[in-house]
């Protein structure tokens, strides 16, 4: 149980285009999703935290105008990534949480390729 | 802020050997530690959290308030478990995620 899809895997865009990644909870309802960008031998980094049906909480130094986060559901949140410029090119991870635990669990990642 | 540190990038072993991945947090309060492992090609999961105290995969790691440090243990290193290694910190209420910069293990045999 508790698996968490991200579509797409792998995604290549022309700058200046927007790209919308989904991220859903598969077998469980997630009241907070998490959604972090990893650059190559990095660590994750934490963009965002959204709640279902309230606006996502934005790490400073994460445009928001940019990084359009939706939580509509208890199952789905979408990034959406505007206006996209080389980069943005990274892999960006949703995590889902329930409640009232505090683990999280991680999809496999969309690596975003502006070119 | 909240902040962890993982003072080793990159730690080999040879296979039976002990290993200790360090880790070492800074906050004020009483913080939720985590470590997460990710092995080649999958993604990243849960291995171990301080609040259940227990042993995965012959792991154990122990909030040392005093030195605010959750160092990652096993007694006999195995080839498997070369991986990415990531400690990280919650708060009380769930929020503010932080992941230390990870360490890469290397079991060698």
């Amino acid at each position: 149980g508790a698996v968490v899809s991200q579509h797409p895997s792998w995604v290549i865009c022309k700058s200046g285009t927007s790209v919308k990644i989904e991220c859903r909870s598969l077998d469980f309802q997630a009241t907070t999703m998490f959604w972090y960008r990893q650059f190559p031998k990095q660590s994750l980094m934490l963009m965002a935290t959204s709640n279902e049906g309230s606006k996502a909480t934005y790490e400073q130094g994460v445009e928001k105008d940019k990084f359009l986060i939706n939580h509509a559901s208890l199952t789905l949140s979408t990034l959406t990534v505007t206006s996209a410029h080389p980069e943005d090119s990274s892999f960006y991870i949703c995590s889902a949480r329930t409640s009232p635990t505090y683990e999280q669990y991680f999809g496999p990642g969309t690596r975003l390729t502006v070119t | 802020a909240q902040r962890v540190t993982q003072p080793e990038k990159l730690l080999s072993v040879f296979k039976g050997a002990p290993v200790e991945l360090k880790c070492n947090y800074s906050y004020s309060g009483s913080p939720e530690l985590f470590w997460y492992v990710q092995y080649s090609r999958q993604r990243l999961q849960l291995l171990l959290r301080h609040i259940s105290r227990e042993s995965i995969k012959g792991f154990t790691a122990d909030l040392n308030k005093g030195e605010t440090s959750f160092h990652l243990k096993k007694p006999f290193a195995q080839e498997e478990d070369s991986a990415m290694y990531y400690c990280a910190l919650s708060l009380r209420d769930g929020q503010n995620f932080v992941f230390g910069p990870g360490t890469r293990l290397s079991v060698l045999p």
